[in-house]
């Protein structure tokens, strides 16, 4: 089976552009959720999708939004880049809807300048 | 929403040493407890979880305790290996949501 997708795996933009950022997951996982990653902070969550629907979403502005799709490939889309913005974006499946158990994408690193 | 705490921020250890890492949790409610595993460069990869009706589970040189009354976690790795080390991150579950501490780098010292 191939592992979570992520596309592209690096991406440069200037401040005030909007970037999407894209996750495939594992065959036949329907959960996909998605992490910041900065030094020091660890993994912030960002919002979780399941079958279409968002389920959960973490604090972030609301220059941040995601979509998932039927077949469960998921989108997040930052408008108006700012430069903490910059950050390694994760995305990860889960088998089922208790969404326990992640399996993560390599991440999107992006960079704002 | 669910806060979780994670110590030490950096720690390192001799090799064939033991190392443990700890974790407190704010929801009582939370029911899961997984750690992850993120090599330099890769991907975060889970190593071992626990649920909430467990105090104790071990997988090989590692193990994870639990203690539900005083809300914290912690991971305990023995005989510890240079591959050992990596940042590690420990989460906790709520309402399908996985909330993760900030991480702990692990460094082996040869």
């Amino acid at each position: 089976k191939a592992g979570v997708t992520q596309t592209p795996r690096y991406l440069i933009k200037t401040r005030g552009q909007q970037v999407t950022l894209s996750c495939s997951p594992i065959s036949g996982h329907r959960s996909v959720s998605w992490y910041q990653q900065t030094p020091g902070q660890g993994l912030q969550f960002l919002f979780e999708y399941f079958s279409e629907t968002q389920r959960n979403k973490g604090n972030f502005p609301g220059r941040f939004s995601g979509r998932q799709f039927s077949n469960s490939r998921s989108e997040m889309n930052v408008s108006t880049l700012e430069l903490g913005d910059s950050a390694l974006y994760l995305c990860a499946s889960s088998p089922d809807a208790s969404n326990e158990k992640l399996f993560f994408g390599s991440g999107t690193q992006l960079s704002v300048l | 929403g669910e806060n979780v705490e994670q110590h030490p921020s950096t720690l390192s250890v001799q090799e064939g040493d033991s190392a443990v890492i700890k974790c407190t949790y704010s929801d009582s409610a939370s029911n899961y407890f997984p750690w992850y595993k993120q090599e330099l460069g890769k991907r975060p990869q889970l190593i071992i979880d626990i649920r909430s009706n467990v105090g104790e589970k071990k997988d090989q040189r590692i193990a994870v305790t639990l203690n539900k009354t005083a809300k914290h976690f912690s991971l305990h790795i023995t005989e510890t290996q240079p591959e050992d080390s990596a940042v590690y991150f420990c989460a906790a579950s709520l309402n399908e949501k996985l909330t993760f501490g900030t991480g702990t780098r692990l460094t082996i010292i040869p």
